[in-house]
């Protein structure tokens, strides 16, 4: 079946301009997490959402950030008055419930705020 | 909150020796642990993963230790070939979230 996938795969932003990024779980997979990995970084958590659960949102980084899942399916997350050191990758991962551990990654949003 | 850290940063084998990345971690609460290989320019894939009732694990070349009493586990690589250069995240699970180490870029020089 079809894996994790994100749009878009590419964003150029001025800075001060929102960006709104998509990614949308393998099928049947209750459990959504979004990530940022900055060049040569390691994955840095966001928000992680579970069913019809209210949102784990601790690790996002400040109010300008912003995510919701409708129907449980697909997420967006939504980044508001970018700035240049929002610049990074953003993964999104699911996995099939709260229980199960193994995470599968979608291929990332590339931001770029010039 | 977990805190994970992994070492080296950076890793050179020649071809056919065998690589060891060193992970550990601060929370006793964390239960699962995986690792991920991640190529140039392509997501993180899930290479192996070992839980807390388990002390080791392997599958072909790549086996993964876990000692849960000094909080640390290790990524063990045999015969390495040129298609295993990447970077390769270890990561542990503790309640909702994945912390991540800070990677290690493997190089196998052919």
């Amino acid at each position: 079946g079809a894996g994790v996938s994100q749009s878009p795969s590419n964003k150029v932003t001025e800075k001060g301009k929102d960006v709104e990024l998509r990614c949308d779980p393998i099928s049947g997979h209750t459990a959504l997490y979004w990530y940022r990995q900055s060049l040569g970084q390691g994955l840095e958590f966001l928000i992680y959402f579970q069913g019809n659960s209210a949102p784990d949102k601790s690790g996002l980084p400040s109010d300008r950030f912003s995510a919701e899942r409708t129907g449980g399916s697909v997420s967006t997350l939504t980044i508001q008055r970018t700035q240049q050191e929002d610049s990074a990758v953003y993964l999104c991962a699911s996995s099939l419930g709260a229980s199960s551990h193994e995470q599968y990654f979608g291929p990332g949003t590339r931001l770029t705020v010039t | 909150g977990e805190n994970v850290e992994q070492h080296p940063s950076t890793l050179s084998v020649q071809e056919g020796d065998s690589a060891v990345i060193k992970c550990t971690y601060s929370d006793s609460a964390s239960n699962y642990f995986p690792w991920y290989k991640q190529e140039l320019g392509k997501r993180p894939q899930l290479i192996i993963d070992i839980r807390s009732n388990v002390g080791e694990k392997k599958d072909q070349r790549i086996a993964v230790t876990l000692n849960k009493t000094a909080k640390h586990f290790s990524l063990h690589i045999t015969e390495t070939q040129p298609e295993d250069s990447a970077v390769y995240f270890c990561a542990a699970r503790a309640g909702n979230q994945f912390y991540f180490g800070t990677g290690t870029s493997l190089t196998v020089i052919p």
